[in-house]
């Protein structure tokens, strides 16, 4: 079955960039996307990337997907405290249909003054 | 200001009793879905629905029910609930069509305590 992979915590000091990295199994993968949860909130999407693509960038966000390792990261360049959240992964394939997805584990990532 | 909203924030309940969990959308979305959120295990889907009165089970679904009478609303209930229920619950909705990237919105979640 599909099956999403994700570290389970990150930890950086203001300023730096963090890469926070995921592993799918699911090579029918169409979109891939990324979701922050925030302390006591539910998710919000990030950013996402259609499987075509090998990369996209959005303002301090990159992401990178290699389909042939099946292996997708998020960066954040400049990382500050407000960053500091639960982030997810998640991959929409043909095989689980076109309207559900499968999450990841999450990243806790901590941002340190 | 779109919206998934959860009827409460916070709940306590005993093991063995029936407990009600309220989803209620206003983006006429169609599709809506009840996860579980643990630590370590990520986000689980328990139930989907793609239509009123339509369902299918997620990847957990034992000890679980859900009711979709109107299109706005979704509700999971736990006919009995035990202490292995304990866990945050979020509910997600999204629009049907396949042809983008079909976000899915999430409300704030339900932490459920079953002593």
């Amino acid at each position: 079955g599909e099956d999403v992979e994700q570290s389970l915590f990150l930890s950086v000091r203001e300023g730096d960039s963090s890469v926070i990295n995921c592993t799918y199994t699911d090579s029918s993968s169409t979109y891939l996307y990324w979701y922050k949860q925030e302390p006591g909130a539910g998710l919000q999407l990030l950013t996402y990337i259609f499987s075509n693509m090998d990369m996209k960038q959005d303002q301090r966000l990159t992401v990178l997907l290699n389909k042939k390792d099946k292996h997708l990261s998020l960066r954040i360049a400049d990382t500050q405290t407000g960053d500091s959240a639960i982030y997810f992964c998640a991959e929409r394939t043909l095989n689980t249909g076109f309207q559900k997805l499968v999450f990841g584990t999450g990243t806790r990532l901590l941002v340190s003054p | 200001d779109v919206k998934v909203t959860q009827s409460s924030r916070y709940l306590v309940k005993r093991t063995g009793e029936k407990v009600f969990l309220e989803c209620v959308q206003d983006m006429d979305h169609e599709n809506m879905f009840w996860y579980r959120q643990d630590p370590g295990l990520g986000l689980r889907l328990i139930y989907f629905s793609y239509d009123v009165k339509m369902k299918e089970k997620g990847d957990i679904p034992e000890g679980y029910s859900v009711s979709r009478e109107k299109k706005e609303r979704f509700s999971l209930i736990l006919e009995s609930a035990s202490t292995n229920q304990t866990s945050m619950y979020l509910c997600a909705s999204s629009s049907i069509w396949t042809g983008s990237y079909n976000e899915q919105f999430f409300g704030p979640g339900t932490r459920l305590t079953v002593l």
